[in-house]
């Protein structure tokens, strides 16, 4: 089945602590990115990935890590994090970066 | 900067009534529009998507958006909603080149159909 899976689905932890998200895709798409989902903001991205060893920052990258090693994975780091990034954060990935995004189904992370 | 402007964050509705949904983007170029619904928790979905062509596109579920140029519009509309329709659906737009591939949405609205 095509899919975009995240692990863990939901994350508490506390202010600093080093934590990752993972994404992987089985469709092969090149293009991946990261979203966080707050009430009332909608959907804002964070990083993506246009293939392999390429990332840039979205809109709102402060905070974060991106790497994509290799094409199925993208996994999203958060090197110390605080209370302003809890969150539900999704991965997407597309075959171009101007088609339809798949998406995972979510991380809530709560940051004490 | 691009931004994707939804009209009403809460729309309560009853069963079999008519729906619109408003979606503005404020880029002039060319650009790809989406629609995207999120049922009670779980992730998004796909509704419906403008790339080019006929500007009337239909989706899943009996929904529809019309694209107006001229306005800067891609409005969702369903002539009928049913209880099941209840989520937050969310516009979003995708312009060329110049703005980084990237993706932007709107804040979202959230739907509630009374049964």
């Amino acid at each position: 089945e095509a899919q975009v899976t995240q692990n863990p689905r939901y994350l508490i932890t506390v202010t600093g602590k080093k934590l990752t998200v993972t994404c992987s895709q089985n469709m092969n798409h090149e293009y991946m990115s990261w979203y966080r989902q707050d009430p009332g903001l909608g959907l804002r991205q964070i990083y993506y990935s246009m293939n392999v060893e390429v990332t840039d920052k979205g809109d709102v990258p402060e905070g974060y890590k991106v790497s994509r090693k290799e094409k199925r994975n993208f996994p999203l780091i958060l090197e110390s994090p605080s209370p302003n990034q809890t969150s539900l954060y999704f991965c997407a990935s597309s075959p171009r970066k101007t088609s339809e995004q798949y998406f995972g189904p979510g991380t809530r992370l709560t940051v004490t | 900067a691009q931004s994707v402007s939804q009209h009403n964050h809460h729309v309560i509705l009853s069963e079999a009534a008519s729906l619109e949904l408003g979606c503005n983007y404020s880029y002039g170029g060319t650009v790809n529009l989406f629609w995207y619904v999120q049922y009670p928790g779980q992730h998004l979905q796909l509704l419906l998507k403008y790339f080019s062509g006929d500007p009337l596109v239909k989706g899943i579920k009996g929904f529809e958006a019309e694209f107006i140029k001229s306005k800067f519009s891609f409005n969702l509309r369903k002539p009928s909603v049913q209880w099941s329709d209840t989520a937050e659906y969310f516009c979003a737009v995708n312009a060329h080149e110049e703005y980084g591939n990237k993706l932007v949405f709107g804040a979202g609205t959230i739907l509630r159909v009374k049964s």
